[in-house]
């Protein structure tokens, strides 16, 4: 257990929609990434927030969003949904810019 | 450049062998070099990781050898098992404001019996 967690673990939603992932970090850790992972895909970084700060941006089409809160959880909002957003969400935190610690994931299915 | 380059994409091996992963990259600014495993459904974790002021590091079965001037480092498998079969990405970071990590594209290792 890497200690960050993902909510919900499965999410199924049709095109179109919206949809939010929550991520809480490791206690104490202050930044935190969200990548995307489409299947037999590798791990396509999307965006770092660090103390509620955006940080550096990847990948992230406009019709994603993400903000961290205060008490240093973090929310990526994914909108327009299509059929290609299908994909393994994962979050991670660190302490500094060694280790991620990666959570579980959350699987995005768009039908 | 901020890009990580891996090889191959996909590996066989058999049980008992040595499976070996190679990473490039370009910035000479890089200065941690971890490798992390990801087994399917799962999210990845840390497996083992370098700096670049030594040129080997061992931990148990797992092997990483690292070559400053020519910008490559891997990964060493030894008596590889099926249990190792999983995704396997190196990635390289360097201390910035922002504390990114760029990860290569990933290795599908498969240790059949």
């Amino acid at each position: 257990d890497s200690g960050v967690t993902q909510t919900p673990k499965h999410l199924i939603t049709a095109t179109g929609q919206r949809v939010t992932l929550r991520c809480s970090p490791r206690s104490g850790d202050l930044s935190v990434y969200w990548y995307q992972q489409s299947l037999d895909q590798g791990l396509q970084f999307l965006i770092q927030y660090y103390n509620g700060e955006e940080r550096a941006k990847g990948n992230i089409l406009e019709r994603f969003s993400a903000q961290q809160f205060p008490d240093l959880h973090s929310e990526l909002n994914l909108s327009s949904l299509e059929l290609g957003d299908s994909a393994l969400y994962f979050c991670a935190s660190s302490a500094g810019y060694n280790e991620q610690f990666f959570g579980p994931g959350t699987r995005l299915t768009v039908l | 450049q901020q890009q990580v380059k891996q090889s191959p994409q996909s590996l066989i091996v058999q049980k008992g062998g040595i499976s070996i992963i190679n990473c490039a990259y370009e910035n000479t600014a890089f200065d941690y070099f971890p490798w992390y495993q990801q087994f399917p459904g799962k999210g990845p974790a840390l497996l083992i990781a370098i700096r670049p002021d030594v040129s080997e590091k061992k931990e148990g079965r797992f092997t990483i050898s690292f070559n400053k001037s020519a910008k490559q480092f891997s990964l060493h498998i030894m008596d590889s098992q099926p249990g190792d079969s999983a995704t396997y990405f190196c990635a390289a970071s360097v201390k910035t404001s922002y504390d990114k990590v760029i990860f290569g594209p990933g290795t599908s290792l498969s240790v059949i019996p």
